[in-house]
């Protein structure tokens, strides 16, 4: 299989602080993770795309200062968003990608709500 | 780069009908196109691909056509049932790039 873990599931933090999402292989190594947005009812926004060992490639438009990303393994990557305010909140989530191969998996999500 | 069109945005249909969902993308250079399915809170799971050297790709009920030179590219859903219902991206990429998502459809299969 190829299942991809994401916590926390859900997380309400207050504005200005915070916050650490977690996204992990758990029968595969990935050298690749990608970042996700979702609004509700829209599509997914790529946020950012994660190699191992390398600093992230970050899409026009996110602040990578605000959204610190960390691959520090081939089964971890972590998304952190810095200072955050209510206008964050929304669905993130990750997906991995094995080495030579397309097909990515995608975690479960984590909802970020931030009052 | 890449842009992805996808209609319809909505999509209802009785159940035993068939469902087809378009995309258009504009990268001659994309040669995989993988389709999710996402349930309301759910992440999006992968029910087919296909890759460019390839002009159609059948599962049982799924089935996904490619046509590289009008580049646009179909999900096919027969004899659809309510647990069908969910929202389905398309989406598309150059070899290693991230995939780059159509906006979905909205698809709702009654009873």
């Amino acid at each position: 299989g190829a299942v991809v873990s994401q916590h926390p599931s859900r997380v309400i933090c207050k504005s200005g602080t915070s916050v650490k999402i977690e996204c992990r292989s758990l029968d595969f190594q990935a050298t690749t993770m990608f970042w996700y947005r979702q609004f509700p009812k829209k599509s997914l926004m790529l946020m950012a795309t994660s190699n191992e060992g390398s600093k992230a490639t970050y899409e026009q438009g996110v602040e990578k200062d605000k959204f610190l990303i960390n691959h520090a393994s081939l089964t971890l990557s972590t998304l952190t968003v810095t200072s955050a305010h209510p206008e964050d909140s929304s669905f993130y989530i990750c997906s991995a990608r094995r080495s030579g191969q397309e097909t990515q998996y995608f975690g479960p999500g984590t909802r970020l709500l931030v009052l | 780069g890449e842009n992805v069109e996808q209609h319809p945005s909505t999509l209802s249909v009785q159940e035993g009908d068939s469902a087809v969902i378009k995309c258009t993308y504009s990268d001659s250079a994309s040669n995989y196109f993988p389709w999710y399915k996402q349930e309301l809170g759910k992440r999006p799971q992968l029910i087919i691909d296909i890759r460019s050297n390839v002009g159609e790709k059948k599962d049982q009920r799924i089935a996904v056509t490619l046509n590289k030179t009008a580049k646009h590219f179909s999900l096919h859903i027969t004899e659809t049932q309510p647990e069908d219902s969910a929202v389905y991206f398309c989406a598309a990429s150059n070899s290693g790039y991230a995939l780059n998502f159509g906006k979905g459809t909205s698809l709702l299969v009654t009873p």
